[in-house]
């Protein structure tokens, strides 16, 4: 059974970087074919894609924050983390990362349970 | 981006009742369509993907229709462990994209 974990700061200051790491148990973050992937969620609001990356390595990123961004993978360690750079009020948010697969459907059947971060000095 | 709108947007409704929610997509995304239940606190859970597959261990009064771009997720009879907001999603192209959400409610 795939188990998805963030970890991360709760409280970042204004300007600041982010970040977050996913820690994926019950297996290999480089088997298969997969997309590992950053979601997150205002309190109270809906749920906005951040960006994704491949088993190989390669990345795609929602084009709002790509400026921003970058998300990155260590498989020794079986983890992938995301980096978001000047952050403000507006990137308080419920982070979750999420697996989908490469092939059919391309669905996020794995989540984490989310860690709340938020930006206030 | 492929705009993802859902109606209604709440949805009050009772225990024993067929609930239907619509997505409708901004252009065509074949059957890369997928449904999520939240629950407050909780990260989302797969329900229906590719329009109409239905994952593993989910009940089978929840079952999804449609293509091109128009969709629905129905509840054939809602439970009271139902009661929770409801997330269509594409992945027919990135960025991937959610709709705003229906949050069933006891009426």
């Amino acid at each position: 059974q795939v188990q998805l974990q963030e970890s991360g700061p709760g409280l970042v200051k204004p300007s600041q970087t982010l970040t977050l790491t996913c820690t994926v148990s019950g297996g290999s973050i480089s088997s298969g074919s997969y997309y590992w992937t950053w979601i997150r969620q205002p309190a109270g609001k809906g749920l906005e894609w951040i960006g994704r990356i491949y088993t190989s390595g390669s990345t795609n990123y929602s084009p709002s924050l790509k400026s921003r961004i970058t998300i990155s993978v260590d498989t020794s360690k079986n983890q992938f983390s995301l980096n978001l750079t000047s952050v403000t009020a507006a990137d308080t948010a419920v982070y979750y990362c999420a697996r989908s697969n490469y092939g059919s459907g391309r669905q996020f059947d794995y989540w984490g349970q989310g860690t709340l971060v938020t930006v206030s000095s | 981006d492929i705009q993802m709108t859902q109606s209604p947007s709440s949805l009050p409704a009772s225990v024993g009742d067929r609930v239907t929610i619509t997505c409708r997509a901004s252009q065509s995304i074949t059957t890369y369509l997928n449904w999520y239940q939240q629950k407050p606190g909780k990260a989302p859970k797969l329900l229906i993907y590719v329009a109409s597959s239905l994952q593993s261990g989910v009940p089978s009064r929840f079952s999804g229709t449609g293509s091109g771009t128009d969709f629905t997720l129905t509840i054939s009879s809602l439970q009271p462990e139902d009661f929770a907001t409801y997330y269509c999603q594409q992945s027919y192209s990135t960025p991937r994209t959610f709709g705003q959400g229906t949050k069933v409610e006891i009426k």
